[in-house]
């Protein structure tokens, strides 16, 4: 099975950058996948990671270590707009190709003035 | 892209009636998703659509669901008896871009009574 860990909520000041953890344990790892979620809407993708290091997308960020079994989202700059839930996504090749994604409980993330 | 499209936005129901939720994706795609989200909880894997048969499919999905994809365009989620636990966001998902990641629709929500 899968298992991913990331922290409940967070709390950040506008302007601010806020690093919010994810691990995870799987098998036939094909990838990691952020995504944002305000409250009442679908998930929308932010970034991918397959291979070690660093992706910079704009005022986002996100890294992986595939042996440590780690990523984190690197938020800078922070609006007010930011304020929603950030969840981890795990991807595995599913039996017929694609991504069957598997998504941790999410990050509530709070930016305050 | 031209977005996923799904409807009802919001159904309410009677327990052991049966639902049907829609979603329009481009016609051209091969891999389509089921996802939903109970209220405060992570979003949950249903059953993953490829090449107009199932793929992959949870343990959340037994005998009570089923998806068609009719007409080659539409795509169905049905939900044979409704019960209470069906209450739920419902996410149709289609695969895009090179990474593979899953483009949610805007949700159907459903509220058994």
């Amino acid at each position: 099975g899968q298992n991913i860990d990331q922290p409940t909520e967070m709390t950040a000041t506008e302007g601010a950058i806020v690093q919010i953890n994810c691990t995870y344990q799987t098998s036939g790892f094909n990838g990691l996948f952020w995504y944002q979620q305000h409250a009442g809407e679908a998930p929308t993708f932010l970034s991918y990671n397959v291979l070690d290091g660093l992706e910079e997308k704009g005022r986002f960020s996100s890294f992986l270590s595939r042996s440590k079994g780690y990523s984190y989202l690197l938020l800078k700059e922070l609006q007010m707009k930011d304020s929603a839930s950030y969840l981890c996504a795990v991807a595995r090749l599913g039996s017929r190709g694609g991504n069957k994604l598997t998504f941790g409980t999410g990050t509530q993330l709070k930016v305050e003035l | 892209e031209p977005e996923v499209t799904q409807t009802p936005s919001h159904q309410v129901t009677q327990m052991g009636q049966e639902v049907i939720l829609r979603c329009v994706p481009i016609s051209n795609h091969l891999y389509f998703y089921w996802y939903r989200q109970i209220l405060g909880q992570k979003v949950e894997f249903l059953v993953s659509f490829y090449n107009n048969e199932i793929s992959e499919k949870s343990e959340i999905f037994d005998d009570q669901f089923s998806v068609e994809r009719p007409d080659g365009s539409n795509f169905t989620l049905k939900i044979r008896s409704t019960k209470l636990e069906d209450s739920a966001m419902y996410f149709c998902a289609r695969r895009q871009g090179l990474t593979g990641e899953l483009f949610f629709g805007e949700g159907s929500r459903l509220t058994v009574l």
